[in-house]
């Protein structure tokens, strides 16, 4: 079964730093992709990026980068140049042809970016 | 106006009553879901569907029902609320012809408190 696993429940983070937040994952399907998801406070659920299994190059947009180590089942995103407005929960999801088009969440981490 | 529109935002009611949440979509895609969110768990599927003839149970369908009225409407009944139920519910659209590498585009979400 597919699995995704974030294993920091609240990250910190200084204004203009950057900051990592893990996922790791769990599939014995060779396709599959992963997704990143932002909710801010007010709830909704934002996309951020994807990366493919078979994406020769880690994915890039704007600020947000994915660090995909696939030998080690990661996924990890990078936000660069930390702004206020990026405290919000951050969730990674998996899906694979597994599970065909359904998404698997992580519990997310809360990440708090101060001044 | 939002592409996916989750009705109502809020609602609060008693254990035993029965609940429909709406959700219609302005984005033409052919696959809709209902998930549930509750702290710490991440969000858990309930119910999918593929094409308006075509309903499948998720992770968690026990105590829901779903109705696929039209392409663009997906609703998800509670049939006789009860206090576990309370969560965040989201519904979220997808394009199966755009392939494999394309986001789950979710509304707004519904707030459900059931005392």
């Amino acid at each position: 079964a597919q699995k995704i696993t974030q294993t920091q429940p609240g990250m910190f983070v200084q204004e203009k730093e950057a900051v990592t937040l893990d996922c790791t994952y769990d599939t014995s399907d060779p396709s599959y992709g992963l997704f990143w998801y932002k909710q801010p406070s007010s709830g909704e659920m934002i996309f951020l990026i994807y990366q493919g299994s078979y994406d020769q190059q880690n994915a890039t947009e704007g600020r947000y980068s994915l660090n995909f180590q696939k030998a080690r089942k990661s996924a990890n995103l990078v936000i660069s140049a930390s702004q206020l407005g990026d405290s919000a929960m951050y969730f990674c999801a998996m899906r694979g042809r597994e599970n065909t088009d359904k998404l698997i969440f992580g519990t997310g981490t809360r990440l708090q970016v101060f001044p | 106006d939002a592409d996916v529109t989750q009705t109502p935002r809020n609602r609060i009611t008693k254990t035993g009553k029965r609940i429909m949440l709406e959700c219609s979509q302005t984005k033409g895609h052919d696959r809709m879901y209902w998930y549930r969110q509750d702290p710490g768990l991440g969000l858990r599927l309930i119910y999918y569907s593929f094409d308006v003839k075509d309903i499948n149970k998720g992770e968690i369908s026990d105590g829901y029902s779903v109705s696929r009225q039209a392409q663009a409407k997906f609703s998800l009944s509670l049939e006789s609320a009860i206090p576990n139920q309370t969560a965040l519910y989201f519904c979220a659209t997808s394009d199966a012809s755009q392939g494999s590498n394309q986001p789950q585009h979710f509304g707004d979400g519904t707030r459900l408190s059931i005392l």
